[in-house]
């Protein structure tokens, strides 16, 4: 089983969607956890971080963490085309200089 | 523009070079990373330096791979003798010294080996 499971997708949604984006984990000593935006052939670009397990906002996008479930998620409200883009789970553990990526999940926003 | 800032883009060079990447990492981050990222998957560590010292690294790096970071500003990665299989994105990353990852990535150096 590999350590960061992440279904990669395509995902196809309509303009003003809801996005919801997972993955899952094996390793319980993970506790902080990021999410990438990455456009093609660019540099992933950090979203959010959080390291407690509950809800973080930001704008349009929300980081829900549930350790006991070893569950991530990542929704997008009212999703734009400039949305479109490779999403990536990152995840490391404490004392641990690096990140552990999922594949990434491809969402397309239509107008 | 105070990103992370990769050099070259693009490279194309033929089996069995050497080539050479550069990353300069945003200037107040203490660590910097190197990642590997192949079609359809996420970026793989390769190595991780805290200032001018290199602490981590992947058993990816084979004896091929080599990476410095002199005077603990900006960092080179070097690959040996390339073959087809290094073929992939090449990302470097800085972050600031605190307890936890919060990495931010260049725009990648994108190797062909022909």
């Amino acid at each position: 089983q590999k350590e960061v499971e992440q279904d990669p997708g395509p995902l196809s949604v309509p303009e003003g969607a809801i996005v919801s984006l997972n993955c899952t984990y094996s390793n319980s000593a993970f506790q902080y956890f990021m999410w990438y935006r990455q456009y093609s052939r660019k540099g992933p670009e950090l979203l959010m971080y959080t390291y407690s397990s509950g809800n973080k906002e930001d704008g349009r996008f929300t980081a829900q963490v549930d350790k006991s479930s070893k569950y991530i998620s990542l929704f997008i409200r009212d999703s734009q085309p400039s949305d479109s883009a490779t999403y990536l789970c990152a995840i490391s553990g404490a004392g641990s200089y690096q990140l552990t990526f999922g594949k990434g999940t491809k969402l397309s926003v239509i107008p | 523009d105070t990103g992370v800032s990769q050099n070259p883009r693009h490279k194309i060079t033929k089996r069995g070079q050497n080539v050479t990447f550069r990353c300069d990492p945003i200037s107040e981050h203490n660590r910097l990373y190197w990642y590997r990222q192949t079609l359809g998957q996420g970026p793989e560590f390769l190595t991780y330096f805290q200032n001018e010292a290199q602490l981590e690294k992947s058993r990816l790096l084979s004896d091929r791979f080599s990476a410095e970071r002199p005077k603990g500003s900006f960092s080179t990665l070097e690959i040996q003798r390339t073959e087809q299989g290094d073929s992939a994105m090449y990302l470097c990353a800085s972050s600031p010294d605190r307890g936890f990852t919060e990495a931010f990535f260049g725009q990648g150096t994108r190797l062909t080996v022909v």
